[in-house]
């Protein structure tokens, strides 16, 4: 079956400066790749998605990118800000309504 | 807009309690899901509901039942508690399957096994 791995567990940037998570997935035929942030004591929330016919994709401070090939992609957050302090999740399609999903990464943004 | 809402939010049983877990949805969306979160381990999927009247298991089935009672309510038993399903449980929704439309997620329940 499909099996994720997602790095950093943990990530420190100063506030203003880039972070990058990236996650690595078995199978070739996962074509659906989310990225969810949750918040303490919240449940996971949508920021970004890739689907395996793009190589990457923005929005605003947020971008995806995929590499089909190499069978990772990889969250990339520029100017980060507080608010961008939480746990990060990458995720990969299994079925129509499986997602197998990363360990996670707490982002800590520094002041 | 309330979204999708889970009852209760904590919880503790004994081994061997029984207990049920309630999840609505008002944004009517056809799919719903049951995770639990454990530290370093991400969400993995314990039952779906693709549509109502249906269900179908997920990666850790095993100690738990569900039932789509329709189409806004998807609950999650617990026949008899054990220790190692300490947790933190989550359920989501969906318009279609999560690998077609984004899954929206309730605050979570998070449920001690004493």
């Amino acid at each position: 079956g499909e099996n994720v791995e997602q790095h950093p567990s943990t990530l420190s940037v100063q506030e203003g400066d880039s972070a990058v998570i990236k996650c690595t997935y078995s199978d070739s035929a996962s074509n659906y790749f989310p990225w969810y942030k949750q918040e303490l004591g919240k449940g996971p929330q949508l920021i970004i998605d890739i689907r395996s016919n793009v190589g990457e994709k923005k929005d605003q401070r947020i971008a995806v990118t995929l590499n089909k090939t190499a069978k990772h992609f990889s969250l990339h957050i520029t100017e980060t800000q507080p608010e961008d302090s939480a746990v990060y999740f990458c995720a990969v399609s299994y079925s129509n309504y499986q997602l197998i999903w990363g360990a996670g990464t707490k982002l800590i943004i520094k002041p | 807009n309330a979204g999708v809402t889970q009852t209760p939010k904590f919880q503790v049983l004994k081994t061997g309690q029984s207990m049920t877990l309630q999840c609505a949805q008002d944004m009517n969306h056809n799919s719903m899901y049951w995770y639990r979160q454990d530290p370093g381990m991400g969400l993995r999927l314990i039952y779906y509901s693709a549509s109502e009247g249906t269900t179908d298991k997920g990666e850790v089935p095993n100690g738990y039942n569900v039932s789509r009672l329709n189409k806004r309510e998807f609950s999650l038993r617990l026949e008899s508690a054990a220790p190692s399903q300490t947790s933190v449980y989550f359920c989501a929704s969906s318009e279609k399957g999560a690998r077609l439309t984004e899954a929206f997620f309730g605050q979570g329940t998070r449920l001690t096994v004493v």
